[in-house]
């Protein structure tokens, strides 16, 4: 079973336009992480933030964290025709670190 | 050179037939990890290893088996492929024990039974 969700499925946008996914997850966490999956490729861990966090910042990446509501979001600003990819959420719940992935959010940033 | 590296990269195979993928690493992690990728499912574990004497089955384990063989090398074989195995196969790695550490992920395998 999957932790996460994310959220829209798919994002269509211009190039300089800001995208934002949304993760959402049922249990408690001990972190999120988001990673990024260039089509047919091995996905790239991105960005780390713990459930103690509520903000995080790499970039042009901001991630924020609600464990309130256990949601998180991953803001790309000024996007580039190269930030298209597949994005997925991670979440750590259990003692063994082990990441439970989401279906992921295809980003598609026309030039 | 890659840190994580998969082979082959692509496979068709028939139903019925044995099939293993081969993962290499050079980052020295104990950790190591299989998950297939179907379009619209995300990626699901299938095994997992701790370390060369630790392997412990995913989400999803029925139809495969694994091997590792040393700290470097994680094996995951079909041992009687079906079609509903078609999928992409990642192999990924792990520091040990450290809560949050990032997976490194192979280029995958893109398998094809018929």
């Amino acid at each position: 079973s999957q932790q996460g969700e994310e959220d829209p499925q798919a994002l269509s946008i211009q190039e300089g336009e800001n995208a934002t996914m949304n993760c959402s997850y049922k249990t408690s966490i001990n972190n999120l992480q988001w990673y990024r999956q260039n089509s047919g490729r091995g996905l790239v861990h991105l960005i780390l933030i713990r459930s103690n966090e509520r903000e995080k910042h790499s970039g042009r990446l901001r991630v924020t964290l609600d464990t309130s509501k256990k949601s998180s979001s991953l803001l790309i600003t000024a996007s580039r025709a190269a930030d298209t990819a597949s994005y997925f959420c991670a979440t750590d719940a259990g003692g063994s670190y082990i990441p439970t992935f989401g279906r992921g959010t295809s980003l598609i940033v026309h030039p | 050179d890659a840190d994580v590296t998969q082979t082959p990269r692509n496979r068709i195979t028939k139903t019925g037939k044995r099939i293993m993928l081969e993962c290499s690493q050079t980052k020295g992690h104990d950790r190591m990890y299989w998950y297939r990728q179907d379009p619209g499912l995300g990626l699901r574990l299938i095994y997992y290893s701790f370390d060369v004497k630790d392997i412990n089955k995913g989400e999803i384990s029925d139809g495969y088996s694994v091997s590792r063989q040393a700290q470097a090398k994680f094996s995951l074989s079909l041992e009687s492929a079906i079609p509903n195995q078609t999928a992409l196969y990642f192999c990924a790695t792990s520091d040990p024990g450290l809560a949050g550490a990032p997976q490194f992920f192979g280029p995958g395998t893109r398998l094809t039974v018929l």
